[in-house]
């Protein structure tokens, strides 16, 4: 079974630009979380989807969005780009349905702000 | 709000030694579910073991061992017979319901051959 695949791995991008990153989750998991991880604040949590929906949002200002499509696959778009945006970010899935559920994380996307 | 501590920021083992990473949590909530991921160098994350909060026994897998103390709020996990392939970053995390998992700060192990 193939895992959670995050693309692209590398990203250099300039202030104020956007950006989008795309996540597609283990076949038959409907809920897709994103999360933010640098070394100050360690990780955060950025949203959850589940079916479609946002079913969970983090403490991140609205330039941070995301969606998710009828396949489950999800993308995540940050605009107007800060050099504090640097981080790595991090998809997971599972199924959405049970509590214990554990989360499958991908490789990351590594996005650099100059 | 829920905070996860881990007050270990790195840790060393001798390779077939063991090892004990700490780890403490705060929370109102009485069900919940907490995890042990490692992250190595390729970046992904990887669980490594799951306690649900309401299970008095303590959640083994293979040579990774938890001691689950909730009335003290503390989650450790134990490593036992270290392998080189141990050594990563090691995060402890909790969620109640949905995909939301906090974090602690992480701890750094090191497996001396």
């Amino acid at each position: 079974k193939a895992g959670v695949t995050q693309t692209p791995r590398y990203l250099i991008k300039t202030r104020g630009q956007q950006v989008t990153l795309s996540c597609s989750p283990i076949s038959g998991h409907r809920s897709v979380s994103w999360y933010q991880q640098t070394p100050g604040q360690g990780l955060q949590f950025l949203f959850e989807y589940f079916s479609e929906t946002q079913r969970n949002k983090g403490n991140f200002p609205g330039r941070f969005s995301g969606r998710q499509f009828s396949n489950s696959r999800s993308e995540m778009n940050v605009s107007t780009l800060e050099l504090g945006d640097s981080a790595l970010y991090l998809c997971a899935s599972n199924r959405g349905t049970e509590k214990i559920s554990p989360l499958h994380f991908g490789n990351g996307t590594r996005l650099t702000v100059t | 709000a829920q905070t996860v501590t881990q007050s270990q920021p790195e840790m060393s083992v001798q390779e077939a030694e063991t090892v004990t990473l700490s780890c403490t949590y705060d929370t109102s909530e009485s069900d919940y579910y907490l995890f042990w991921y490692k992250q190595p160098p390729s970046r992904q994350m990887i669980l490594v073991i799951r306690q649900e909060a309401y299970k008095q026994q303590n959640a083994t897998e293979n040579r990774f061992s938890v001691n689950f103390q909730k009335a003290a709020k503390s989650f450790s996990l134990k490593i036992s017979d270290s392998q080189l392939g141990d050594a990563a970053m090691y995060f402890c995390a909790y969620k109640t319901s949905g995909s939301r998992l906090t974090f602690g700060e992480g701890t750094q192990l090191t497996v001396n051959p």
